[in-house]
């Protein structure tokens, strides 16, 4: 089975602080893809970046990077310098060739960045 | 080119009744995923249809049922609504049905509808 944990179910940071989403999966498939979106109040879900399970280099873009470490199945997410428009809920998601139609997301992370 | 788009926004029913949600789906997608995401929770998948058929159900009562039509845009129909129904419902177009989020299969979110039971 897949399954995607969110420990953290909320964060809070001060503006112009760094903050990291920490992403766990498990699945069985060789091939899979990981996901970060986020959710700001409106409820659409913006699509952040996909990663391929046999690319592990790590991505930076903007003030956005990402860890992809497949040997403790680690998928985490950080925002540099942090602000208010960050505030949004971010998923991680996974989709295998297992179950290949949908995704599966964790139950999210509420950040809150306060100026 | 038009994103997915989603109907109603917003709806409000009563216990027992039925509901029907609407979806198209992005030009040239074939394919339209549905999820349900309760309050607090991540999105969780409905079901999927690829050129008018099932194509895959996560674990959701047959209550839940869905449509696909020649134009891939979709319904979801939530029969016997439960006060535990009340969710947004997110549908979610892709070229095809292949890998979930494949650079192929990308899956393109629409805005919600957000049903309330009471």
């Amino acid at each position: 089975a897949q399954k995607v944990t969110q420990a953290q179910t909320e964060i809070s940071v001060v503006e112009k602080e760094d903050v990291t989403l920490d992403c766990v999966y498990e699945t069985r498939d060789t091939t899979y893809y990981l996901f970060w979106y986020k959710q700001p109040p409106s409820g659409e879900l913006v699509f952040l970046i996909r990663r391929n399970s046999f690319d592990e280099q790590n991505e930076i873009s903007g003030r956005y990077s990402w860890n992809f470490q497949k040997s403790t199945s680690s998928f985490n997410f950080t925002i540099t310098a942090s602000q208010v428009v960050d505030s949004a809920v971010y998923f991680c998601a996974l989709s295998g060739q297992g179950g290949s139609e949908k995704l599966v997301f964790g139950k999210g992370t509420k950040l809150t960045v306060n100026p | 080119e038009t994103g997915v788009t989603q109907s109603p926004t917003h709806l409000i029913k009563t216990r027992g009744q039925q509901v029907t949600l609407r979806c198209s789906s992005q030009s040239g997608h074939n394919t339209v995923s549905w999820y349900q995401q309760a309050l607090g929770q991540g999105p969780q998948f409905i079901f999927q249809y690829y050129r008018e058929e099932e194509n895959g159900r996560g674990n959701f009562p047959p209550r839940f049922s869905g449509l696909q039509f020649p134009n891939y845009s979709s319904e979801l129909n939530v029969n016997a609504l439960e006060l535990d129904d009340s969710a947004l419902y997110l549908c979610a177009s892709s070229l095809g049905p292949g890998l979930a989020g494949s650079l192929y299969n990308e899956q393109f979110f629409g805005p919600g509808t957000r049903l309330t039971v009471l």
